[in-house]
Formats: C-alpha cells, structure tokens, sequence
C-alpha cells in the first residue's frame, strides 16, 4: 500500500507563490501511479485541483487554476510537486495529495498541507 | 454549491442504521463509478467506498453503497461512537471535467 507524505504548512503574502511537496513510498514504483491534487478551504467542500501522471509527464489541470498552477514530479525522489503562483487569501486552504486509482478512485491520500496567505 | 448534493447531517443510536444520500446528474453520477469518503475533523479523507459498492480491504462489511440513476446512498449499520465523521461522495463529471464532491454529511451517533 502507497503512502503519501507531504511538506510542512506555509504561510505566505498575497502576490507570492508556493510549492507543497507529496513524496510516496511503498505500493509498487512512484511512475505507475496517478497523482492528483485536492484543496479543501476552511469550512468548505473537497475541491478537485487535477493530476499528474509521472510516467509520461503529462499533468491536466481543472480550469479554474489552468495557468496559475504547475504539477511536476521528480521519479527519481519519488516525490510530486504543486506550486501555485499569485496567492490571494482565497487559497488559504489544506492542501492534498492522493493517489488516482481507475474511475479518478483517490484511494490514499496524503496527511495534508497547510497554506495561508 | 457543490455539484453533488448531501444532507448536512444525519444522526442515529449506537447499533443502528443511517443512509446517507447523494444526489447529482448524468454527467457525474449517472455516467461514472461514485466513490464515498471519510473525514475526522483535522485529518485527511480516506477512502471508504469505490466504484459505488466496492469496500476496500479494512473497511468493514457494515458500510456499504450503492447507485441508481443519478444518485447513490452508503449505509452504515451497526452504528458506532467512532464512526462519527464527515462522510463525503465524490466522482468524475464528464461535462466540467473535474473530480466533483458533495458537501459532506456530519454523522452524529447519539
């Protein structure tokens, strides 16, 4: 079974960027799976951010963060990143990992980043 | 707000029956395999259904979901004081092409 652990929380201004490390271990090699990225704000719902699959490099992106969000991942330390740029206060949110099963299945997902701004 | 619809809450005794409902449309539910998610407060979701009525291993047999049309319900039976949580559903909308999730339903166990 994968674990997912993530970065430390950040506090950042408004304007500036940040990127929340995922690193996974266990559950088979890191580029079999599908990485995606959740937020939840304080008090509010699950929201879906997109995905990146290592194996190919190819990461999608909901619309609404299309241009303002970059997930990359690094095979070699096992390990995803999103970085998000042009913080508002609106980010402020946890900030999740999860692993992508088939049918977008988040069948584990990471302890959890902190952001605010 | 969110694109799939929960009560806020639902509450029961211990060793009882509560149904939690979720409610969306043909491009999420009506088209794609639901999954349903716990939440302590403070921690991260885990998964709890998938593929609308599939556990995984080390969820128990007292959980569990299903689909018709545009929406699914997870019962839980045998209620317990630890399974206070949120519980929320999730699936792929076809039409936004996003992971799309309910608001979450509080289980108070009284």
């Amino acid at each position: 079974q994968v674990q997912l652990v993530q970065s430390g929380s950040e506090v950042r201004k408004p304007g500036s960027s940040v990127k929340v490390a995922c690193k996974a271990s266990g559950g088979g090699a890191f580029s079999s799976h599908t990485l995606g990225w959740v937020r939840q704000a304080p008090g509010q719902v699950l929201e879906w951010m997109g995905r990146v699959i290592p194996s190919v490099d190819v990461a999608n992106y909901a619309q609404k963060f299309e241009g303002r969000v970059t997930f990359t991942a690094d095979k070699y330390r096992s390990t995803a990143y999103m970085e998000m740029t042009a913080l508002t206060s609106e980010d402020t949110a946890v900030y999740y990992c999860a692993k992508v099963d088939p049918f977008y299945t988040l069948a584990v997902w990471g302890q959890g980043t902190t952001v605010t701004v | 707000q969110s694109v799939l619809t929960q009560p806020p809450s639902v509450s029961a005794a211990p060793g009882q029956k509560v149904t939690i409902t979720c409610s969306g449309s043909n491009s999420n539910i009506g088209g794609n395999h639901l999954s349903w998610y716990r939440q302590v407060p403070g921690t991260a979701p885990t998964l709890l259904i998938f593929e609308n009525d599939k556990r995984p291993s080390g969820i128990p047999d007292r959980f569990s979901g299903s689909k018709s049309g545009t929406s699914a319900t997870l019962d839980i039976t045998g209620l317990q004081t630890g399974d206070e949580a949120t519980y929320s559903c999730g699936a792929w909308d076809s039409s936004l092409n996003v992971v799309v999730f309910g608001g979450g339903t509080t289980l108070t166990v009284l």
